[in-house]
């Protein structure tokens, strides 16, 4: 049974640039969420998504980023004009459940760094 | 050992000894409280949560503790391994939201010496 999926797990954009994440949830898992953590840092909440649906953006910057979780597909957190403060590793996780009733299952991040 | 600046706080500790790090937290609304483990390059491992209406929960080769008094968390690791060193991470699900909207904690670099 595989886990989360992401990819790119490394992703080098110049200042300007567009970043696309993307993240295939645990088989049979419908809610995603993004994470960002910064260097020494805590995991930082973006935003919870389930299938065509967002549910929580309230820790997504307001300008430039954008994420989506598809019917068909994987979900995709997009960066648009990166800057050197979006570097960062950015982590998907995954739910069978609305509810939170124990571990989220995190895949292994993709790592962006912005030149 | 104590956290200074941004640098993590971090536990050295000899293979066989037991580990304990500790975590504070701020919302005396949140009803689970979770430990994750973080290997470098990784993400995030589960390793136990806790509801807030208990105070102690066990599994394999770990405890978790939680005081909601002194708003105090912490992880017990029994006989530890070169295999545990890794940053941990204590995270909270405040009240408000039912779902996996978690609120992580600073992290601890545990190092353990063969």
């Amino acid at each position: 049974n595989a886990g989360v999926m992401q990819n790119p797990r490394h992703l080098v954009r110049r200042r300007g640039q567009e970043a696309r994440l993307r993240c295939s949830p645990m088989k049979g898992h419908s809610h995603v969420y993004w994470y960002r953590q910064l260097p020494e840092e805590g995991l930082k909440f973006m935003v919870y998504l389930q299938k065509e649906n967002i549910i929580d953006e309230s820790g997504m910057p307001k300008e430039r980023f954008s994420a989506e979780f598809p019917k068909e597909g994987p979900s995709i957190l997009r960066i648009q004009q990166v800057v050197r403060g979006d570097s960062a590793a950015y982590f998907c996780a995954s739910s069978p459940l609305e509810r939170y009733t124990g571990e989220l299952f995190f895949g292994e991040g993709s790592r962006l760094t912005v030149l | 050992g104590e956290s200074v600046g941004l640098h993590l706080p971090t536990l050295s500790v000899q293979e066989g000894d037991n580990s304990i790090i500790n975590c504070a937290y701020s919302n005396s609304a949140s009803d689970y409280f979770i430990w994750y483990k973080q290997e470098s390059g990784k993400g995030p491992q589960f390793i136990i949560d806790i509801r807030s209406n208990m105070d102690k929960r066990q599994g394999q080769r770990v405890t978790v503790l939680l005081n909601k008094t002194v708003k105090h968390l912490s992880l017990q690791i029994a006989a530890t391994q070169p295999g545990d060193s890794a940053v941990y991470f204590c995270a909270e699900n405040p009240g408000g939201t039912s779902y996996g909207k978690l609120t992580f904690g600073q992290g601890t670099i545990l190092t353990v010496h063969p």
